[in-house]
């Protein structure tokens, strides 16, 4: 069966810092991959999907970044992380059907 | 663009209550996903249901795609289904972008 996996939960960084989140897949192939954020309350914010190795698309210009290095992982960036970037990021992956799944998700505050 | 509204936003139920989400959306889409995400944070994929009608459990869902609307129907809520509930449809054009409504948050009161 499929697992993806992301880390870390939690994290608690200073403006100005550099940033990584890390998401992995298993149990599948050629997965598309997403990062979201969630800020206080509701709402999913797409920020970057990829179909592919080395195919990443952007949704919202940002100080953020992401990469596929291999198939199943999916990593999230930033060089200096500012107050706003602070929220719940969650990463996710889908099929064939396009149904998708999420990670547990990590919780960043930028101080 | 497409909009997808949700209702209604916030909804506080006694345990053994039934209840009824809705989502409407402004334009043709390819599916539509319902997903429960609970108080920690957790997103868990209830339903892909582009259209017709689907049941799991105490859940089920009906998608009336000509009528651009879907209804989550929750039976006898347990404190667990505590959490705020989303809907989110696929383009016609795009297969790997979701529009997202803002979700009802439901409350399960023992």
């Amino acid at each position: 069966s499929q697992t993806i996996h992301q880390w870390p939960a939690t994290l608690v960084q200073p403006v100005g810092s550099p940033l990584s989140l890390e998401c992995t897949v298993e149990g599948t192939s050629n997965p598309n991959l997403y990062w979201y954020r969630q800020a206080a309350g509701r709402g999913l914010q797409l920020l970057f999907y990829s179909v592919g190795i080395g195919q990443i698309s952007s949704e919202v210009p940002q100080n953020l970044s992401a990469s596929r290095p291999q198939d199943r992982q999916f990593i999230l960036s930033s060089k200096k992380l500012l107050l706003s970037d602070s929220g719940f990021y969650l990463c996710a992956w889908s099929g064939v059907e396009n149904t998708i799944y999420f990670g547990e998700g990590s919780w960043l505050t930028v101080v | 663009g497409i909009q997808v509204e949700q209702s209604p936003p916030d909804l506080i139920l006694q345990e053994g209550a039934n209840s009824t989400l809705r989502c409407n959306f402004s334009d043709s889409v390819n599916n539509l996903q319902w997903f429960h995400q609970n108080p920690w944070g957790q997103l868990i994929n209830l339903f892909y249901i582009p259209s017709g009608t689907k049941q799991n459990g105490r859940l089920s869902a009906t998608t009336v795609a000509t009528e651009r609307y879907s209804l989550l129907y929750i039976s006898s809520s347990q404190t667990t289904d505590s959490g705020v509930y989303f809907c989110a449809v696929e383009l016609m054009d795009s297969n790997y972008q979701l529009i997202w409504g803002a979700g009802t948050k439901l409350i399960i009161k023992p």
